[in-house]
């Protein structure tokens, strides 16, 4: 079974650029997450898919931030236009379904640097 | 201070030595789990422990879960070079059906051969 992949594994941008992040969550997870860390920070959530819905996006931090699910399969995490504090790893997250001994299945994360 | 912090925040050790690491926490939570993440990888999920188990292990790792004082330790026995990573814990809490984690800060691990 094939792990949470995610694309692309770097991009370097300007400032003032946009960048579309991708996650594949495992095949039939219907929990899908975002997080990310900032460079020497906690690793920090941003939102919550379940299938093609927003469960909760309490974690992301502005309007620059749009992150879709269409079909509830895949996510896109766009950042536009991208400023300098957006650098760090954006980490996607799945787990079959919600519950309080669901385990988070991570991505590799992709690692953004934003100039 | 930040849900799931890591004590200590940097361990150095020889191989073949036990590591420790601790976490608290300060909400009730359903959850805890540990991760490793290896210098420029993914995290990897190690343990989970529910909020009514005291103790897991898995392989040379024991992990420990003491709820009435929200904290939890990570053990790894007899550790190995191969165990040079950094390690977080993340709780979990049920509310409204949202099952997002929360993690520490880390604890770097360098295991010296």
């Amino acid at each position: 079974e094939a792990g949470v992949t995610q694309f692309p594994s770097h991009s370097v941008i300007e400032k003032g650029q946009t960048v579309t992040l991708r996650c594949d969550p495992i095949s039939g997870h219907d929990n899908l997450y975002w997080y990310r860390r900032v460079m020497g920070k906690e690793i920090k959530f941003l939102l919550h898919f379940v299938k093609e819905s927003k469960q909760d996006e309490s974690g992301m931090p502005n309007n620059r931030f749009l992150a879709e699910r269409t079909g509830g399969t895949y996510s896109t995490l766009k950042v536009q236009p991208a400023e300098l504090e957006d650098s760090g790893v954006y980490f996607c997250a799945s787990s079959h379904k919600t519950g309080s001994a669901e385990t988070q299945y991570f991505g590799p994360g992709t690692r953004l640097l934003v100039l | 201070s930040q849900q799931g912090e890591e004590d200590p925040q940097a361990l150095s050790i020889q191989e073949g030595e036990n590591a420790t690491m601790n976490c608290s926490y300060k909400t009730s939570i359903n959850n805890l789990q540990w991760y490793r993440q290896n210098s420029g990888r993914g995290l990897v999920h190690l343990i989970l422990i529910r909020s009514n188990e005291r103790e897991k292990h898995s392989g040379r790792l024991r992990v420990t879960l003491d709820t009435s004082k929200k904290s939890s330790s990570l053990l790894i026995t007899a550790s190995r070079a191969a165990d040079t990573a950094s390690y977080f814990c993340a709780t979990t809490t049920l509310n409204t059906n949202a099952g997002k984690s929360t993690f520490g800060d880390g604890t770097t691990l360098t295991v010296k051969p």
